[in-house]
């Protein structure tokens, strides 16, 4: 059981929008830790994808964009394409935890 | 480009030590924190590991607490995570990554390739 409850699986067919939701609680997003996404393809190590809610590093399309509000976050890719399909983890810092980084799940994200 | 290379997995057994390396380039590696995260075999991420940049300052998850221990050689640009009294529940794939600031909490960027550690008798 993650800290931080995602989706475990989404899907789009090319061109649409999906969002992936990051929900927390008063401990963790709450109590106003900011929120991080990566992208991991099968095999490989995740990547930085959207830090501090909503900034994207350089070189991330701005397909991808992320949003925190309250107790949750999510992430919206628009314009859906095939090299998007991938696992996606939000991640943040638990003060309960004695600061714990914290992970959700992850989310299998299908282009149809 | 930001580099970090893990080594030191590998087929351990219950009860046995490991002790995992990662040699870091191309940035100022005293100036940041660094954690160590694991994904274990189809399963998502985990938080495993903290220390400053000065490593002053250690963290770790419950899961871990007691058991390993974090530490870094700023001289020789290198994280460690010695891992006692290992379980199976430690098998994963086990990944160095550089906070962005000094002090532990922000974001994971970049990280290594991992090195797998295999937990069995």
């Amino acid at each position: 059981q993650s800290v931080l409850t995602q989706p475990p699986s989404v899907s789009g067919a090319p061109g649409q929008r999906v969002s992936i939701s990051c929900i927390g609680s008063s401990s963790n997003l709450g109590a106003g830790y900011d929120v991080h996404w990566y992208q991991q393809f099968p095999g490989t190590a995740p990547k930085l994808l959207i830090y501090a809610n909503s900034h994207r590093p350089s070189g991330v399309p701005d397909r991808f964009s992320g949003s925190k509000s309250g107790t949750s976050a999510s992430l919206a890719i628009t314009g859906l394409q095939a090299e998007d399909e991938a696992d996606y983890y939000c991640q943040s810092y638990d003060g309960s935890l004695s600061g714990s980084g914290v992970f959700g799940g992850g989310t299998k994200l299908t282009v149809l | 480009e930001v580099q970090l290379v893990e080594s030191g997995g590998g087929l351990v057994q219950p009860g046995g030590s490991l002790r995992l390396s990662c040699e870091a380039s191309e940035f100022a590696f005293s100036n940041h924190a660094m954690s160590w995260v694991r994904q274990a075999p189809g399963k998502g991420l985990e938080w495993v590991s903290a220390i400053t940049g000065s490593g002053g300052n250690t963290y770790y998850a419950d899961s871990v607490k007691g058991r390993f221990t974090i530490s870094r050689d700023n001289s020789k640009n290198t994280l460690f995570l010695q891992m006692d009294s290992v379980r199976a529940g430690d098998s994963a794939v086990y990944y160095c990554v550089k906070d962005h600031g000094h002090n532990y909490g922000s974001w994971f960027d970049p990280w290594g390739q991992g090195t797998l550690v295999t937990v069995a008798s």
